[in-house]
């Protein structure tokens, strides 16, 4: 089966700390594809990043990083020095190939306060 | 921004009731796929579209129908409503499958009573 869970529902955080949101998926597939979504208060959901199964390398884009290790089947975002415009929901999906078609399914997610 | 409209953004209608969801998108992927977003559960897949006229369901697919006659356009349809179909909707694009990113509309929020 192929799953997603984000154990952290809720994160409360003071601003300039740094905060990392939990991944862990499953597969049966050697060939899958996991991203990260955010999902601001006003609803709109963003892309922020997509790893493929087979490159393990971390990834920094400014304050946010990500730590992929397919040996704990983990892929987690941490944000360095948090701001109060990081609030938000944070979704991380699995994209896997269900029959002729992929399909991305996606934990519940996480939501991130950011307290000034 | 990926050029993905949603209509309506907000609707209440009464339970029983058949309810059009629809989807436009400017960009000319060829993947398009309808979520709903529920409290406590992410987002679900309900169906998606791998081209004119050719659709699948996902997992939460009872209750919904989908169409799609042209690549910009695909519907959502509810054929009765019911309050548990209450949520809101989301639809995406996807130039591709499996690696490629998908691009999120504005969403949908349908309140059944």
């Amino acid at each position: 089966a192929q799953k997603v869970t984000q154990a952290q529902t809720e994160i409360s955080v003071v601003e300039k700390e740094d905060v990392t949101l939990d991944c862990v998926y499953e597969t049966r597939d050697t060939t899958y594809y996991l991203f990260w979504y955010k999902q601001p208060p006003s609803g709109e959901l963003v892309f922020l990043i997509r790893r493929n199964s087979f490159d393990e390398q971390n990834e920094i884009s400014g304050r946010y990083s990500w730590n992929f290790q397919k040996s704990t089947s983990s892929f987690n975002f941490t944000i360095t020095a948090s701001q109060v415009v990081d609030s938000a929901v944070y979704f991380c999906a699995l994209s896997y190939s269900g029959g002729s078609n992929y399909k991305l399914t996606f934990g519940k997610g996480t939501l991130l306060t950011v307290n000034p | 921004d990926a050029g993905i409209t949603q209509s309506p953004r907000h609707k209440v209608t009464e339970t029983g009731t058949p309810v059009t969801l629809r989807c436009h998108q400017t960009e000319n992927h060829r993947y398009m796929y309808w979520y709903r977003q529920d409290p406590g559960h992410g987002l679900r897949l309900i169906h998606y579209s791998y081209g004119v006229k050719d659709t699948d369901k996902g997992e939460v697919s009872d209750g919904y129908s989908v169409s799609r006659s042209k690549t910009e356009d695909f519907l959502l349809t509810l054929e009765s409503a019911t309050s548990s179909q209450t949520s809101v909707y989301f639809c995406a694009i996807a130039p591709g499958q499996g690696a490629y990113e998908q691009y999120f509309g504005p969403g949908t929020r349908l309140t059944v009573t």
